[in-house]
């Protein structure tokens, strides 16, 4: 039962461009989501979050917008850059569930220059 | 500030041999994660500590794997014995308590290959 899911397994674009990475989840208890980004031999490193009151969080080149009907989020990269190339994971919790992680399989974003 | 460190990076053995991983997360950070990150997949929690105490193991294969963190800070994740399935990254992540964004901070991992 995969309650956080990530369904491209993969994206390119073209540098300059606009990313935008999806992320569907089906565990309506959620109320906090975050976005990773991890390089290869590294481990993930925390890039924007967003509570579920909001349905918008922007911190620079990233926005996190939630669609809590839908159960969808999105991560935004505007613009894109050859440095941003690397798996993006979504990932969820529970304030009732010890607020533990659900991870999503990860999408691989390749920006060309 | 010092990020979460994990010890050692790469470990390869074989099936049935047991093996120890280390992770000392960032100063201050009461709550402690164990992930396991299979090849194409997520990283998927193993065992939670809040200080010394286990808050969720409930994904720990409690018949190979035990996980300790005896004083508050560091700790150790065993495997004994590993089977081939255990190839993975092995992710420590910390986190403040009570800080209400529950954003985990993770280390470099460690790989693991079971021959």
């Amino acid at each position: 039962d995969q309650q956080v899911k990530q369904n491209s397994p993969s994206l390119s674009v073209q540098e300059g461009r606009i990313s935008i990475l999806n992320c569907d989840y089906t565990n309506s208890m959620f109320d906090y989501f975050l976005w990773y980004k991890k390089y290869p031999a590294e481990g993930p490193t925390f890039l924007i979050s967003i509570s579920s009151i909001k349905d918008k969080n922007e911190d620079g080149r990233f926005t996190v917008f939630l669609n809590k009907s839908a159960k969808h989020l999105s991560l935004h990269i505007v613009p894109s850059q050859p440095g941003d190339s690397a798996v993006y994971f979504c990932a969820a919790s529970a304030q009732s569930n010890t607020g533990k992680l659900i991870f999503g399989q990860g999408t691989t974003l390749q920006v060309k220059p | 500030e010092a990020g979460v460190a994990q010890s050692p990076r790469y470990k390869i053995i074989e099936k049935r041999q047991s093996v120890a991983f280390w992770c000392n997360p960032i100063s201050g950070h009461a709550t402690l994660y164990w992930y396991q990150q299979i090849l194409g997949q997520g990283p998927k929690l193993l065992i939670q500590f809040q200080n010394n105490g286990v808050v969720d193991d409930s994904q720990l294969p409690k018949d190979r794997f035990s996980a300790e963190r005896l004083k508050g800070v560091d700790s150790t994740l065993k495997i004994q014995p590993a089977k081939l399935e255990d190839s993975a990254v092995y992710l420590c992540a910390s986190s403040l308590v009570g800080s209400g964004t529950k954003t985990q901070y993770f280390g470099p991992g460690t790989r693991l290959l079971v021959l």
